[in-house]
């Protein structure tokens, strides 16, 4: 089965505030990505990556960052939150070739 | 872009009774989009409940199963008999037919459902 780890799973900031979320795949695939789920909204595509050192603009990128430093590794960063960044988090993978993407559990973000 | 309408808000339906979940979609690629559900049980990250990647197929997984129509675009969701443990919230996506950058999923807003005992 394949793993994919987020942290943390909760998290509460300040406006302004910098947060780094955390994922971490081992089913070495090549692709990763950051999505924000909003009620209202389906999952909304943030940033995504072929492999480390790559990263590719999604739907949704204003005021995200994202770094991929290794196969296993891909970050999520915000550099000043703001609340209409409070939401839920989903790190996903999926192998190259294959149609199935793996999500993590997901991290509540709340920026207050 | 590609677009998934769903049935929106809250499905509740009693235990051993009929559940469907209406999913249409719009795709902009050439060629026919691959087509999922997902599910996501309280607590948990979204798991792959069933995929069709081909027009016409049916696909099923745990007694749901569901039909893609390329005529209607639709890929709606069927069980005959929920249990409790269906209570989830559902997501339609797809993704374009080739292996295009990403192979991006676009979701629909989710519909959650509750199976009353």
């Amino acid at each position: 089965e394949a793993a994919v780890t987020q942290s943390p799973r909760n998290k509460v900031t300040v406006t302004g505030g910098n947060v780094t979320l955390s994922c971490r795949q081992t089913n070495s695939h090549n692709y990763m990505y950051w999505y924000r789920q909003d009620t209202g909204h389906g999952l909304r595509l943030i940033h995504y990556s072929y492999g480390a050192g790559n990263l590719q603009i999604g739907d949704v990128p204003d005021g995200y960052k994202a770094t991929r430093t290794t196969q296993e590794d891909f970050f999520l960063l915000l550099e000043l939150a703001s609340p209409s960044q409070t939401s839920l988090y989903f790190c996903a993978s999926r192998r190259q070739g294959n149609t199935e993407v793996f999500f993590g559990k997901g991290t509540r973000l709340t920026v207050v | 872009g590609d677009s998934v309408t769903q049935t929106e808000g809250q499905v509740t339906v009693s235990e051993s009774k009929s559940l469907i979940i209406n999913c249409t979609y719009s795709a902009t690629s050439i060629g026919y989009p691959n087509l999922f559900w997902y599910v996501r049980y309280p607590g948990e990250g979204l798991q792959l409940l069933l995929k069709v990647i081909t027009a016409g197929q049916k696909g099923s997984s745990r007694g749901f199963e569901a039909t893609y129509n390329k005529e209607a675009t639709s890929f709606h969701l069927q069980k005959a008999s929920v249990q409790e443990s269906d209570s989830a919230v559902y997501y339609c996506a797809l993704s374009p037919p080739t292996n295009s950058a990403g192979n991006k999923l676009t979701f629909g807003i989710g519909t959650r459902v509750l199976v009353r005992p």
